[in-house]
């Protein structure tokens, strides 16, 4: 079946311009987190939607990078006023529920983002 | 703060050996331990997880050990392929935290023919 899909792939932006990235999870999935990677790291936690409720936004770095997911389905990460640290691989990962004994995260093949 | 601390860094097995890499945790309410394996230009897949009420679990050449008393866990691939060469990624997360996974650093591991 299909995996997590995320669009688009490759984005490159100028610095001060807003960016929009958008993962589609797996069908029937519940869950859905963001998370970003740095080159030669491992991902670190964004945020984390169940439904269309964001449960968690923790990880968000500061008030520029926001997230929705308005139908719980397709989830969209927007960063305002981008600035070059924002550079970096952002990747979505779908689970099926967040409750017991399923807790399988499925990530997707990521969107790279370069600001310049 | 690191919570997942994992190495080597990076490994070199000959084919047929036996790869290890480590992972030590700090917060004990962690109560799910996944691996993942991501090749060059994809994403992280998930190759095998463990629960702490369990000391050992095995799929094929993989197999996750858990030491929960010393907070540590390792994964174990036998016969080691050169297929197996990517990063692989420890992590873990609790049921009280959004189930967010907390990964470690990465290992990366090449194994030669």
């Amino acid at each position: 079946g299909a995996g997590v899909s995320q669009s688009p792939r490759y984005k490159v932006t100028k610095r001060g311009q807003d960016v929009a990235l958008r993962c589609d999870p797996i069908s029937g999935h519940v869950s859905l987190y963001w998370y970003r990677q740095a080159l030669g790291q491992g991902p670190e936690f964004l945020t984390y939607f169940n439904y269309e409720a964001q449960q968690d936004k923790s990880g968000l770095p500061n008030d520029r990078f926001s997230a929705e997911r308005p139908e719980g389905s397709i989830s969209t990460l927007t960063i305002q006023r981008t600035e070059q640290r924002d550079s970096a691989m952002y990747r979505c990962a779908s689970s099926l529920v967040a409750v017991g004994a399923t807790r399988e995260q499925y990530f997707g093949p990521g969107t790279r983002l370069t600001v310049t | 703060q690191q919570q997942v601390k994992q190495s080597p860094q990076s490994l070199i097995v000959q084919k047929g050996g036996i790869s290890i890499i480590n992972c030590a945790y700090e917060n004990t309410a962690f109560d799910y331990f996944p691996w993942y394996q991501q090749f060059p230009g994809k994403g992280p897949a998930l190759l095998i997880a463990i629960r702490p009420d369990v000391s050992e679990k095995k799929e094929g050449r993989f197999t996750i050990s858990f030491n929960k008393s010393a907070k540590q866990f390792s994964l174990h691939i036998m016969d080691s392929q050169p297929g197996d060469s990517a990063t692989y990624f420890c992590a873990a997360s609790r049921m009280d935290s959004s189930y967010k996974l907390i990964f470690g650093s990465g290992t990366r591991l090449l194994v030669r023919p």
